[in-house]
């Protein structure tokens, strides 16, 4: 089957990095996705990977390892507004996306 | 660029109504459209997939016959909850993806604001 797992929920500290993981087995590859959702609203298009390696945009960050069926998001300098869940998705074989559950990031003052 | 809009943003409608939702994209065109539904604190659930000109492909587990999508032309797919039942009350999400990969790439997936829709 296909899989999606990333951590349900983490806590970081404002001004501090995190790195939230996702790993995936799924029927084909055709590229990983992050997305941002806050509370209440639709998600929004952080960053897409589909060759091994990081694709850095401000402070997000996304990585991928396709061998490894691997990726993480980073984020430097967080700010209170970055609380909110975060979605990795895989686009399938057919071109489908499969999602994760999401990893709610709690942020801290 | 890549703007996808949906209205109503929010309804309140009696139980056995029918709510009809809109998505559009407004600069650019999308073959195909998705339709999502989200409950509190849970991911989101595909429903079914937007073809324009063809019939939509529904996700196993959702009614065809209750949850009607038109995708009638490249920048508009609009989903009917017909006869709506309080457990019908979620947040419903639309997606439209890019035709010509001008954008990031032709598989990302651009989301509507969402429509709330409460079932009293």
């Amino acid at each position: 089957g296909q899989n999606i797992d990333q951590p349900t929920e983490m806590t970081a500290t404002e001004g501090a990095i995190v790195q939230i993981n996702c790993t995936y087995q799924t029927s084909g590859f055709n590229g990983l996705f992050w997305y941002q959702q806050h509370a209440g609203e639709a998600p929004t298009f952080l960053s897409y990977n589909v060759l091994d390696g990081l694709e850095e945009k401000g402070r997000f960050s996304s990585f991928l390892s396709r061998s490894k069926g691997y990726s993480y998001l980073l984020l430097k300098e967080l700010q209170m507004k970055d609380s909110a869940s975060y979605l990795c998705a895989v686009s399938d074989s057919n071109y489908q996306l499969i999602w994760g559950a999401g990893t709610k990031l709690i942020i801290k003052p | 660029g890549a703007v996808v809009s949906q209205h109503p943003s929010r309804v309140i409608c009696k139980s056995g109504t029918s709510v009809k939702i809109e998505c559009r994209s407004l600069d650019f065109q999308a073959t195909t459209m998705f339709w999502y539904r989200q409950f509190p604190k849970q991911s989101l659930m595909l429903m079914a997939t937007s073809n324009e000109g063809s019939k939509a492909t529904y996700e196993q587990g959702v009614e065809k016959d209750k949850f009607l999508i038109n995708h009638a032309s490249l920048t508009l797919s609009t989903l009917t909850v017909t006869s709506a039942h309080p457990e019908d009350s979620s947040f419903y999400i639309c997606s439209a993806r890019d035709l010509d990969g001008r954008k990031i790439s032709t598989d990302t997936q651009y989301f509507g604001p969402g429509t709330r829709l409460t079932v009293l």
